[in-house]
């Protein structure tokens, strides 16, 4: 069964930091990558996706992820944190794009608390 | 803007109680899906549905049946609740199956 992996359970940042959230997963094949953000009180909502193309992908808020084959990593990067960005991570894969099997399996989460 | 809603942001119920969870989509969907979110686990499957009628068992199904008789409705059914079902359930859904989830705001759910 495919599995993925976010290491960083509780991260804990300054305001202006660099952020970098690491996500792997264990399919070999072709992926569809996703990374969700919940804040708190709110839905889960997208923060970025990537089906193919260039492997730096930019999502809102100065989001950004780089998908690298080789490591079946896809991990999450911002330049500088706000305290707006105080939120629950979610790292989530999909297996292509055809067929019940192909449903997406979640990472357990990141917990950023950004301070200020 | 896709809008996934769900019946109650806050239930409670007594164990072995019977209970009913509605979620509705308005993007004409294909697929649609049940999640419960506990801290330190993520998001895990409770079941999917592909099409009206169509359903699968996720990750874990135990306790749990659904219903989808219309394509924008999808009921998550406890039931005999206890009290290792009290959770955050999420509602989810999509075009194609391993495509972008809109998420719904969710339903606290606490058995006594």
């Amino acid at each position: 069964a495919q599995s993925v992996s976010q290491h960083n359970h509780h991260v804990i940042l300054s305001e202006a930091a660099s952020l970098e959230l690491g996500c792997n997963y264990s399919y070999g094949g072709t992926v569809n990558l996703f990374w969700y953000v919940q804040y708190p009180g709110q839905h889960l909502q997208l923060l970025l996706k990537y089906f193919s193309g260039d492997p730096l992908v930019k999502g809102i808020k100065g989001f950004e992820a780089e998908f690298i084959k080789s490591k079946f990593s896809f991990n999450l990067r911002k330049p500088s944190v706000q305290w707006s960005d105080t939120a629950e991570y979610f790292c989530a894969v999909g297996r292509g794009l055809t067929g019940g099997g192909n449903k997406l399996t979640f990472g357990t989460g990141t917990q950023l608390k950004v301070e200020l | 803007d896709v809008k996934v809603t769900q019946s109650s942001r806050y239930l409670v119920k007594r164990t072995g109680e019977k209970v009913f969870l509605e979620c509705v989509q308005d993007m004409d969907h294909e697929n649609m899906f049940w999640y419960r979110q506990d801290p330190g686990l993520g998001l895990r499957l409770i079941y999917f549905s592909y099409d009206v009628k169509m359903k699968e068992k996720g990750d874990i199904p135990e306790g749990y049946s659904v219903s989808r008789e219309k394509k924008e409705r999808f009921s998550l059914i406890l039931e005999s609740a206890s009290t290792n079902q009290t959770s955050m359930y999420l509602c989810a859904s999509s075009f194609r199956i391993a495509d972008e989830q809109f998420f719904g705001p969710g339903t606290r759910l606490t058995v006594l």
